[in-house]
């Protein structure tokens, strides 16, 4: 069974401190991970798949990067607007799980000014 | 930018109620899913479909229906709603054949069950 656990539940910084969200998973073969980004009452918003080992993918002040066991979305001098609940999923080769995705409960992360 | 809708955004209702909620896309993706989530907690796939007339149960168990008669259409359906049934109510699409690749989600449905 696929599973995907994200560290820390939550994470409060200032603007400008960097820091990094973690997602550790299991999966028999990886086909992709995900983050999203899931902002109150609202749907989740794609931000990065990555499929292999060493792999990185960025965009503006997110970075995320790819082990065999565990991912990161690092976030450099954040801003408020930066604020939300971000989610790891996994998606494997089991049959199941290669219809479905597996997601984690999210890391919420507030910005202050 | 994913073009994927659903209604309503919110609704509150009395138990024994029947409901639908609707998703539809328009971007031409085979593949459609619903998802529950509770606030705090992880998504959970209740159900999804490959194409027209092909639908599957997901790992969580649903007693909610769902039809895909359209490609871009995706309602789901509770004949008889109970307090149980209210969560978040989220409706993804994806493209390709295969291997499923980026889900895009809807902005959701909150469901308040009375």
């Amino acid at each position: 069974e696929d599973q995907v656990t994200q560290s820390p539940e939550a994470l409060r910084l200032q603007e400008g401190e960097s820091s990094s969200l973690n997602c550790s998973y299991t999966v028999s073969g990886l086909r992709g991970l995900f983050w999203y980004r899931q902002d109150p009452g609202k749907g989740p918003e794609f931000l990065f798949t990555l499929y292999s080992a060493g792999e990185e993918k960025e965009k503006e002040r997110l970075k995320a990067t790819l082990t065999k066991k565990e991912s990161f979305l690092h976030i450099t001098a954040p801003k408020p607007e930066d604020s939300a609940t971000y989610l790891c999923a996994v998606q494997g080769f089991r049959s199941g799980s290669a219809r479905q995705l597996t997601f984690g409960s999210g890391t919420q992360l507030t910005v202050l000014p | 930018e994913a073009d994927i809708y659903q209604t309503p955004r919110y609704l509150v209702i009395g138990t024994g109620k029947k409901i639908t909620l609707e998703c539809s896309q328009t971007m031409g993706h085979d593949k459609m899913y619903w998802y529950q989530q509770d606030p705090g907690m992880e998504l959970h796939l209740i159900h999804y479909s490959y194409g027209v007339n092909s639908t599957e149960k997901g790992d969580l168990s649903s007693e909610s229906t769902v039809s895909r008669i359209r490609t871009e259409h995706f309602p789901l359906t509770l004949e008889s709603a109970r307090p149980s049934h209210t969560s978040q109510y989220l409706c993804a699409s994806s493209p390709g054949r295969g291997v499923i690749g980026t889900q895009y989600f809807g902005p959701g449905t909150r469901l308040l069950v009375l």
